[in-house]
């Protein structure tokens, strides 16, 4: 069956220090991958999206992502969080002409001063 | 540009009420919509989607019901609602891409409490 698995449910950070949020998809043939945010009480963002070309993606708010195919993964990187970067992050992907989403658990960032 | 929009924003009502949950995407013609429904410290659950007018996919079988009167509006219902039917539920909506996929953009939600 096709899935997303983010391993770690909470992470916590020091502001100013490096972030990787880590993502594996079990597709039988690479999807579409995304990563969402979603701060406390509010929709989801979308970070960023890989579809083809560069492995390495660039997202809004100094976020980037790096697909591996023989790692199957789409781990999520930022080289120096801020406080405002607390909140809850989301794999997903989608399948070639499918409809739907399928997302990760999430991962709950917190940031301490 | 597009936007989302749901309302309400928060809502309690009590068990065996109705409910009626609303989005409106602005700004495109015959989006995909989505409703997610997501509990308290949990992922998201996709309940239902909609290709087009009155076209719709449930995923989950449950007392919740959507409807697709217009092509940007999607309704969530029930005509009696249950204590786990608790949640924020979230409205989604995406471009019909040819030969693929169109990225899946979210409204601000709806919070809901069942007492």
């Amino acid at each position: 069956a096709q899935s997303v698995t983010q391993p770690d449910i909470h992470i916590t950070v020091s502001e100013g220090a490096s972030l990787e949020l880590r993502c594996n998809y079990s597709y039988g043939a690479t999807p579409y991958l995304f990563w969402y945010v979603q701060s406390p009480g509010q929709g989801l963002q979308l970070l960023l999206k890989y579809f083809s070309g560069d492995t390495l993606v660039q997202g809004i708010k100094g976020f980037e992502a790096e697909f591996k195919r023989s790692q199957s993964s789409f781990n999520l990187r930022k080289p120096s969080v801020h406080w405002s970067d607390a909140a809850e992050y989301f794999c997903a992907a989608h399948g070639w002409g499918a409809q739907k989403l399928v997302f990760g658990q999430g991962t709950r960032l917190t940031i301490n001063p | 540009s597009q936007t989302i929009h749901q309302w309400p924003a928060t809502l309690v009502q009590p068990v065996g009420s109705p409910l009626s949950l609303e989005c409106t995407v602005e700004g495109t013609s015959n989006p995909n919509l989505y409703w997610y429904r997501q509990a308290a410290g949990r992922g998201l659950q996709l309940l239902f989607y909609s290709v087009g007018i009155g076209q719709i996919s449930s995923e989950v079988p449950q007392n919740l019901s959507a409807s697709r009167p217009q092509d940007r509006q999607f309704i969530l219902s029930s005509k009696k609602l249950l204590l786990s039917d608790s949640g924020f539920y979230l409205c989604a909506w995406s471009e019909v891409a040819s030969g693929g996929y169109g990225t899946q953009y979210f409204g601000p939600g709806t919070r809901l409490l069942v007492l």
